[in-house]
């Protein structure tokens, strides 16, 4: 089966950093992705890792360990747009499931001002 | 164009009604996603199509029906639904089933009375 793990909520101030881990375990592994959700909009892509270590995209960056079966998603700098779901997925490379992504169910963020 | 595009954004449809979403991309993506998505959960798939074959359906009922009519359209036929699949609606495009990130369009938001 599939099991992916992430907290359900988080809280934060303008200006700090947050870390959102994410655990997971699967069948099959190729790659992991995190995904940014507004509330009622569709999800939008942030990073993706295949490869262990550290991925930095601007205020975001993304990290990963394929032998722990674990993830994090580094926020800097938080701005109140940065309120949203954050969605972990992890990518099948198994047959039938082949590119299927099995997501977490989502850590929602909070930034107060 | 980088973009999966949905229509409706919004539908509100009786159960005794016959509607359908569409979805299309013009990137030249060979792999077609159907998930649905209840408030406060993350996405589950509903349908993969693979090079315009279905490829994957999760024991989705047979009052959901898919159609690919080609490479970049994406159908979803609904037909006698139940207020229980009233739902965000996403359609999702990657390069191939196995291989690179997924593209997210806008989402149909479903309301069945």
């Amino acid at each position: 089966g599939q099991n992916i793990d992430q907290p359900t909520e988080m809280t934060a101030t303008e200006g700090a950093i947050v870390q959102i881990n994410c655990t997971y375990q699967t069948s099959g592994f190729n790659g992991l992705f995190w995904y940014q959700q507004h509330a009622g909009e569709a999800p939008t892509f942030l990073s993706y890792n295949v490869l262990d270590g550290l991925e930095e995209k601007g205020r975001f960056s993304s990290f990963l360990s394929r032998s722990k079966g674990y993830s994090y998603l580094l926020l800097k700098e938080l701005q109140m747009k940065d309120s949203a779901s954050y969605l972990c997925a992890v990518r099948s490379d198994r047959g039938s499931t082949l590119g299927r992504l099995y997501f977490g169910r989502g850590t929602q963020l909070t930034v107060w001002p | 164009d980088t973009e999966v595009t949905q229509t409706p954004k919004h539908l509100v449809m009786g159960m005794t009604n016959k509607k359908s979403l569409k979805c299309e991309q013009h990137m030249g993506h060979r792999a077609m996603y159907w998930y649905k998505q209840k408030a406060k959960k993350p996405p589950e798939l509903m349908f993969v199509y693979s090079y315009e074959k279905l490829s994957i359906n999760e024991s989705v009922p047979s009052r959901f029906s898919p159609e690919c009519p080609n490479s970049s359209l994406l159908n979803l036929h609904l037909h006698a639904l139940q207020p229980e699949d009233s739902a965000l609606y996403l359609c999702a495009s990657s390069q191939s089933q196995g291989n690179y990130g997924y593209t997210f369009g806008s989402g149909t938001r479903l309301t069945v009375v």
